[in-house]
């Protein structure tokens, strides 16, 4: 089975901050990574797919990058509705599997 | 618009058996793969089944293989998961999400969950 690692597992950051969530593959998946964010009592909801296509709708701030192995979730300045919990997922063989989790937290 | 609703969970003993349904509307559902993804109380995600759009193949997560089993009906919009032997650690919040693409593919729509609950 593919692990997926997420770092960090809890990030406190402040509104306009640059942040950066990084997934790391235990082998290639080549770009079959979709970012999802989930909020409290919500299902998730799908950001980015393909490592880095942004899903319609998903505020351009957003954004998705890597392929094989390594991979990157960057929200170029972070807004109150974006503190959440974030996953990413890889769909590249089964089982899927998703990694721990990042927490976004305010500082 | 697309909708998934969820329905079907519950409170239920160890070794018992539910099923789930997921009636979906807004899109064709023989055209789409379908997913299970589950979530116990306070953790992260756990993928559980998928199933192409034909429903001629199906996949499991290994803790779940043997005593789940996914299907559709294409006429009635819904998706299933059968749930037998169930186990505490089954319990979770049951989401069904809808794939971008036939056979796999980033899940685009989720429904809003259902609780299944395992206890004696």
């Amino acid at each position: 089975d593919i692990q997926m690692t997420q770092s960090p597992s809890t990030l406190s950051a402040s509104v306009g901050d640059r942040v950066t969530i990084t997934c790391r593959a235990s082998q290639s998946i080549n770009s079959w990574l979709a970012w999802y964010q989930q909020k409290p009592g919500r299902a998730p909801k799908l950001l980015i797919y393909k490592a880095s296509s942004l899903e319609s709708g998903v505020p351009s701030r957003f954004s998705g990058s890597g392929s094989g192995t390594e991979f990157t979730l960057t929200i170029s300045s972070l807004q109150p509705d974006d503190f959440a919990t974030y996953y990413c997922q890889q769909y590249n063989s089964y089982p899927w599997t998703f990694g721990q989790g990042t927490k976004v937290e305010i500082k | 618009e697309v909708q998934l609703l969820e329905s079907g969970g519950g409170l239920v003993q160890p070794g018992g058996s539910l099923r789930l349904s997921c009636a979906v509307s807004g899109f064709t559902l023989s055209s789409y793969a379908m997913s299970w993804v589950r979530q116990a109380p306070g953790k992260g995600l756990e993928w559980v089944s998928t199933i192409s759009g034909s429903g001629g193949s199906t996949y499991y997560a290994d803790s779940v293989k043997g005593r789940f089993t996914i299907s559709r009906d294409n006429s009635k919009n819904t998706l299933y998961l059968q749930m037998n032997s169930l186990r505490v650690e089954d319990t979770a919040v049951y989401y069904c999400a809808k794939s971008d693409g036939y056979n796999s593919g980033a899940l685009e729509y989720w429904g809003q969950g259902t609780l299944v609950t395992v206890s004696s």
